[in-house]
């Protein structure tokens, strides 16, 4: 298997664009994660979905991301707005089961100017 | 609110040190813990999962053990190498029957070996 797969690896885009992040998980896997890395406040979830279903959005730091998961193999997160507080490193991971050993793709480096 | 600990924060030792990480959670009521690895500009790559009925894991030259009772768990790294240079990242989920999923993490350790 590919593993997680995310894409783009990079964006860099201007204040108020819209971005959308994009996700593959590995096939079989039920649960799907996304979470933000910054040095200042380290890995932090966003969101997780279940059988497809968002099960818990309360890491979403505000109403401008949102995330889908329209069917078992792709997920996205979107920013819109965007804006320059919103630069990080967003990952993407799945696992089989929702507490069983999570499997992190390569990031996408988010950059807002 | 789960909050994790990771100590220390860096370390730098030289190559064939046997070494130990320590992670600290406040809430003993977890599922299972998680060792990870990240490289600069990589992702995480998973190193060991112990479930919560687990004391100890081992893959390799790396020990993971777990103290629930205590919130505790060390990662022990054999014979280092400079290859083992990364920062070390755990993490742990919640028991089910509360709060969220999904993996809450320490802020890593940042560990050197000098060649």
């Amino acid at each position: 298997d590919a593993g997680v797969i995310q894409s783009p690896r990079h964006e860099v885009t201007e204040m108020g664009q819209e971005v959308t992040l994009r996700c593959k998980p590995i096939s079989g896997h039920n649960s799907l994660f996304w979470y933000r890395q910054t040095m200042m406040r380290g890995l932090e979830l966003l969101i997780y979905f279940n059988n497809n279903v968002p099960i818990d959005d309360s890491g979403m730091p505000e109403d401008r991301f949102s995330a889908k998961m329209p069917n078992a193999s792709f997920s996205t997160l979107k920013i819109q707005p965007s804006e320059p507080r919103d630069s990080a490193v967003y990952f993407c991971a799945s696992s089989r089961q929702r507490n069983t050993e999570a499997f992190f793709g390569q990031g996408t480096r988010l950059t807002v100017v | 609110k789960q909050e994790v600990t990771q100590i220390p924060a860096a370390l730098s030792v030289p190559e064939g040190e046997n070494l130990v990480l320590n992670c600290s959670f406040t809430d003993s009521a977890i599922y299972n813990l998680q060792w990870f690895r990240q490289d600069p500009g990589k992702g995480l790559t998973s190193l060991l999962l112990i479930q919560s009925s687990q004391r100890e894991q081992t893959s390799g030259r790396l020990n993971a053990s777990l103290d629930k009772s205590s919130g505790r768990s060390t990662l022990y790294i054999a014979a280092s190498q400079p290859g083992d240079s990364a920062t070390y990242l755990c993490a742990v989920i919640r028991g089910l029957g509360g709060g969220a999923d999904g993996l809450t993490f320490g802020k890593g350790t940042h560990l050197i070996i000098q060649p």
